[in-house]
């Protein structure tokens, strides 16, 4: 596609449910990012694919979360048992080759997670 | 560990007028390279300009430059000629050219900008 894909764009879980998040990457893109930005912050990390081996995982807040990217291309984030403190947009970036030196990424508008 | 501080949580400025938008930012690393992202409402994160630390110029793009003091540890977003359509968030963002084949972006906590007509 033209840019970074992401749905749904708005998601609201009762706290205790399992919640997947979507990210198609502009294709071809080698790197994927998964980001989270709480409510009036910058985005923080979550995690890496570089096509469809997982290369860091440090971000992630708890084992509750679970990223994938099976064939090296469309990524699922999986929130397991939802908390009011998941509540937070992800965004989804990803890059033409790996993630670093002066590549950009280019990001997806996110999707706003709202946990009640 | 990298820090990005942007000190500036609001912003305003009037049409047409340039504002500068700060960044600091701190790293032990000599190599990385300086971003900065635009959010609007919309939130989609949107690519400004970059400077790698080793640029000798400061960079450029169209209404966009950075003021990089490398010495100051600074990274100072410059928007000419504001325009209604520039009010959004601003991030400031930094990677380490580390030896690991890749590395994230650390992002501050952004400046919210306010053009008025």
């Amino acid at each position: 596609g033209a840019g970074v894909s992401q749905s749904p764009r708005y998601k609201v879980a009762k706290r205790g449910q399992d919640v997947a998040l979507r990210c198609d990457p502009i294709s071809g893109h080698v790197s994927l990012f998964w980001y989270q930005q709480a409510l009036g912050q910058g985005p923080e990390f979550l995690t890496y694919f570089q096509n469809e081996a997982q290369l860091d995982k440090s971000g992630l807040p708890s084992d509750r979360f679970f990223a994938e990217r099976p064939e090296g291309s469309v990524s699922t984030l999986k929130i397991q048992r939802t908390q009011q403190e998941d509540s937070a947009v992800y965004l989804c970036a990803s890059s033409l080759a790996g993630g670093y030196g002066a590549n950009v990424l280019t990001f997806g508008a996110g999707s706003r997670l709202t946990v009640l | 560990a990298q820090k990005i501080t942007q000190t500036q949580p609001g912003m305003f400025v009037q049409e047409k007028e340039a504002v500068t938008l700060d960044c600091t930012y701190d790293t032990s690393d000599q190599s990385y390279g300086l971003f900065w992202y635009k959010q609007p409402s919309s939130g989609e994160m949107i690519f400004l300009i970059y400077q790698g630390s080793y640029d000798e110029q400061n960079a450029t793009e169209g209404r966009y430059s950075l003021n990089f003091q490398k010495a100051r540890k600074s990274a100072n977003l410059v928007i000419s000629a504001s325009q209604l359509g520039d009010s959004a968030m601003y991030f400031c963002a930094m990677r380490d050219f580390g030896n690991s084949g890749y590395s994230t972006l650390t992002f501050g906590k952004g400046t919210m900008l306010l053009v008025s007509p």
